[in-house]
């Protein structure tokens, strides 16, 4: 089953516009990772944030964590439409355990 | 390329037919994944291996379906006596054991069940 559940499911945005979405998740967990996934092909990595961490920056990357409303954001600033993907969270719980993806947001970058 | 690689690509078969797949990770990884991917779903964890040990396996993998990494390297993933459910994307993944943990990824294979 699913961990995480990503919000909105679907989004529409013009070039240049800033795109944020959402990642809820019902567990504690360890880590928290960003994934892009292009049509039909493997998932490439974005970004990692611990659960003790706030908030992690990548280049037009930000990403938020609030672990105590087990939620997370990514936001992708100046989008770009080789920015069109679906996004997925995934989360651990630390040693052994699994990474469990979340249900994905796709992401339409209209130039 | 040292990325993690995938064999086939693609597979289309006919129901009740066994197929393997194969999956190659980065050389230095000892962790490595397996998950089904189907149309608008994320990757579903199936199983997975430290060095040569399958330490979970998850209760999607039915009887039909064994993993094995005999070596620690490479991985295979048959799935015997297939079923127009098995349809999917399966995906591999690598890592290396560590306190964060990221996962790479290969291309998947598309398996089409006829």
């Amino acid at each position: 089953s699913q961990q995480g559940e990503e919000d909105p499911q679907a989004l529409s945005i013009q070039e240049g516009e800033n795109a944020t979405m959402n990642c809820s998740y019902k567990t504690s967990i360890n880590n928290l990772q960003w994934y892009r996934q292009n049509s039909g092909r493997g998932l490439v990595h974005l970004i990692l944030i611990r659960s003790n961490e706030r908030e992690k920056h990548s280049g037009r990357l930000r990403v938020t964590l609030d672990t105590s409303k087990k939620s997370s954001s990514l936001l992708i600033t100046a989008s770009r439409a080789a920015d069109t993907a679906s996004y997925f969270c995934a989360t651990d719980r630390g040693g052994y355990q699994k990474v469990t993806f979340g249900t994905g947001t796709k992401l339409q970058v209209i130039p | 390329d040292t990325g993690v690689s995938q064999d086939p690509r693609h597979k289309i078969t006919k129901r009740g037919q066994n197929v393997t797949f194969r999956c190659d990770p980065i050389s230095e990884h000892n962790r490595l994944y397996w998950y089904r991917q189907t149309l608008g779903q994320g990757p579903e964890f199936l199983t997975y291996f430290q060095n040569e040990a399958q330490l979970e396996k998850s209760r999607l993998l039915s009887d039909r379906f064994s993993a094995e990494r005999p070596k620690g390297s490479f991985s295979t993933l048959e799935i015997q006596r297939t079923e127009q459910g098995d349809s999917a994307m399966y995906l591999c993944a690598s890592s290396l054991a560590q306190v964060q943990e990221t996962q790479y990824f290969g291309p998947g294979t598309r398996l089409l069940v006829l």
